[in-house]
């Protein structure tokens, strides 16, 4: 069974361009989850997804951030327009839609580089 | 609101010897408790949790975590290091929401295995 997919794997851009990152979730998985790392802190949960709708998006830093799940599969994440601080690595994770602790099976990242 | 704090961002260790990586939680809720690993250009892997029942838990690789609710720690251990258990490994709390789960994270703590 394939996991938690995520492109690219690295982008460098520069500051004021728009940058779109991608998760393909495990197959069947309802629940998908969007992290980010900036160097030296720690991972810090973005949004939440269950199918197509956002269930928790507290953890947007601002309107920059667009996330998006059309037809409850695969996720975007675009930063439009990217800022210094936007570097970090980006990660995905996706779980069953279970009560309990559903595991949370987690991409390798996207590392974004904004010059 | 929860939160991670993991003591020690770099830790060294002989090849043979005891790994010992500490973390202490704060939670209003009971909480749901993990350690993932993260090797190099790999995601993140779950290498065990606590949820309930039994304090000590047994994950892969064999390492293990006892949670001490009186302490607020679930602190990592393994009893020979190996020199493939060099990793970032990350401390993270939980809550059961519903079938959904929003983590919060540690900062992390890069673990090194000297010959």
């Amino acid at each position: 069974e394939a996991g938690v997919t995520q492109f690219p794997s690295h982008s460098v851009i520069e500051k004021g361009q728009t940058v779109t990152l991608r998760c393909d979730p495990i197959s069947g998985h309802d629940n998908l989850y969007w992290y980010r790392r900036v160097m030296g802190k720690e991972i810090k949960f973005l949004l939440h997804f269950v199918k197509e709708s956002k269930q928790d998006e507290s953890g947007m830093p601002n309107n920059r951030f667009l996330a998006e799940r059309t037809g409850g599969t695969y996720s975007t994440l675009k930063v439009q327009p990217a800022e210094l601080e936007d570097s970090g690595v980006y990660f995905c994770a996706s779980s069953q839609l279970l009560a309990g602790s559903s595991e949370q099976f987690f991409g390798p990242g996207t590392r974004l580089t904004v010059l | 609101a929860q939160s991670v704090t993991q003591l020690g961002s770099h830790v060294s260790v002989s090849e043979g010897a005891l790994v010992l990586l500490r973390c202490n939680y704060s939670s209003s809720v009971p909480p749901y408790l993990f350690w993932y690993v993260q090797y190099p250009n790999q995601g993140l892997q779950l290498l065990l949790k606590y949820t309930t029942g039994a304090t000590l838990v047994k994950g892969i690789n064999g390492f293990e975590a006892e949670f001490k609710k009186s302490e607020t720690s679930f602190h990592l251990t393994k009893p020979s290091a190996h020199m493939s258990d060099a990793a970032e490994y990350f401390c993270a709390v939980s809550r059961d929401s519903g079938g959904y789960q929003k983590v919060t994270f540690g900062i992390g703590t890069k673990l090194q295995v000297i010959p």
